[in-house]
């Protein structure tokens, strides 16, 4: 079955960098786009990044462009996240989210992950 | 890349049937037929119940539907059931300057 495991989360302080993997199970990786979307504590969903099949393009929101970088490895099933110079308003569970095939709409996501959580403090 | 409006919260009692609304622009919402709509339930992650703006995906009941006018979608959901009640957020396509997903801020949902 689909499996969306993030890992790489915890308590950083400000200005510091952590980065997120997203471990992908169940089906042909190199075949779908992924999201990183965001959620902090008790708000709601925020996207923050999507790369292509193949790696060849990536995007972001304009909170984290410059920041944050997106990238996969399809050898090993991999997602990833970089994210750099973080500020407390970066708080949040940060899921990983497959994209659903059916549609030609790059919003829609059928699989998620069950996030890993991110602490800007200090 | 502003975020899509939703209402804070709605209510209906069991067998009735209620309509969330996101209002976007015509650089999202109105410019695209890419509106999506999750349902996320306390503690869980979200399920994708809408795409395309009206399709449904597979295992999804027919109670909920999707529609769109001008810059705002709605989402609406008949005979309601106590175990409807979550949080539900709107999704769309952004093309304006560059590429964007944008989210609603969200609805809760109470099955009175």
């Amino acid at each position: 079955q689909v499996q969306l495991v993030e890992s790489g989360g915890g308590v950083v302080q400000p200005g510091r960098s952590l980065r997120l993997s997203c471990a992908a199970s169940g089906f042909t990786f190199s075949n779908y786009g992924i999201h990183w979307v965001r959620q902090a504590p008790g708000k709601g969903l925020e996207w923050m990044a999507l790369i292509s099949f193949d790696g060849s393009n990536q995007y972001y929101a304009d909170s984290v462009k410059g920041r944050f970088t997106i990238s996969r490895d399809n050898s090993n099933n991999t997602l990833f996240l970089q994210m750099n110079n973080l500020r407390p308003d970066d708080t949040a569970v940060y899921y990983c989210a497959r994209e659903f095939r059916g549609s030609h709409a790059p919003n829609s996501c059928d699989f998620w992950g069950s996030g890993t959580m991110v602490t800007v403090s200090s | 890349q502003s975020a899509l409006t939703q209402p804070h919260s709605v209510s209906g009692s069991p067998g009735q049937s209620v309509t969330i609304s996101c209002t976007g622009t015509s650089s999202d919402i109105g410019g695209y037929h890419f509106v999506s709509w999750y349902r996320q339930c306390p503690g869980k992650t979200p399920q994708l119940i809408i795409y395309d703006v009206v399709k449904r995906p597979s295992g999804v009941p027919d109670r909920f539907s999707g529609s769109k006018s001008g810059n705002t979608a709605s989402l609406s959901i008949s005979g309601l059931q106590s175990d409807d009640e979550a949080d539900f957020y709107c999704s769309s396509y952004s093309g304006s300057d560059t590429f964007g997903v944008l989210f609603g801020g969200g609805t809760k949902l109470t099955v009175l």
